[in-house]
């Protein structure tokens, strides 16, 4: 069965500080990997994915993710954070080569400190 | 590309009575799925459907809920009768095969 861990439910930075949201999965077979964002009022959209390609995936907004299969992760940071990064993110898991059901993480919420 | 569309935007409603969920998915997209968020329980995958028939409906909590997709562009979500509990914001949410999912702005629900 996939599973999500998504460690901290909420992370606080300072605007132009280091971002780093952390995810472990677990899956029997190779996984596609995905990094939601959620703002206030609004529903999940798409920050980036990972599909057996290169291990280090790069999304919209300037945010990134490396996969590491040793390590079962798929970590999100940002180098330099913005006030309009505060949301919640979510980490999500689907079965590679034909799966179709998504199993989402619990979210972290992201504060961003002026 | 309009998106996923939802309505309504927010609902309150007073216990007991029927609430309807409604979901316009993308054009082309062969799987829809509805979820529901809270604080407590998070996202979670009520029901999908995949060609406008349900694959996986072992979410949905109770038998005062239903989903149907009766074509390819629309689907609805029913809760009769609805409880207090049962107040969360509900997100559709549409797709393809192993790819991401396209999600709706979701809908408030408020049972009083």
């Amino acid at each position: 069965a996939q599973s999500v861990t998504q460690l901290g439910s909420h992370v606080s930075v300072s605007e132009g500080a280091l971002v780093l949201l952390r995810c472990n999965y677990s899956s029997s077979v190779p996984p596609y990997l995905f990094w939601y964002v959620q703002y206030p009022n609004q529903g999940l959209q798409l920050l980036l994915k990972y599909t057996s390609a290169a291990t280090l995936v790069k999304g919209i907004n300037g945010f990134e993710a490396e996969f590491k299969k040793s390590e079962t992760s798929f970590h999100l940071t940002k180098p330099s954070a913005h006030m309009s990064d505060a949301a919640e993110y979510f980490c999500a898991v689907s079965e590679g080569n034909g799966g179709f059901k998504t199993i989402f993480g619990a979210g972290t919420r992201l504060f961003v400190k002026a | 590309d309009a998106g996923v569309i939802q309505s309504p935007r927010h609902e309150v409603t007073e216990m007991g009575q029927e609430v309807t969920l409604r979901c316009k998915p993308i054009s082309g997209h062969d799987y829809l799925f509805w979820y529901r968020q809270t604080m407590m329980r998070g996202l979670e995958l009520l029901i999908y459907f995949n060609n406008n028939v349900p694959i996986d409906d072992s979410g949905m909590p109770e038998d005062r809920f239903s989903a149907k997709m009766p074509n390819a562009s629309f689907s609805t979500l029913k809760i009769q009768p609805s409880e207090p509990r049962d107040s969360a914001v509900y997100f559709c949410a549409s797709g393809e095969l192993s790819q991401p999912q396209h999600f709706g702005d979701g809908t408030r629900l408020s049972i009083l």
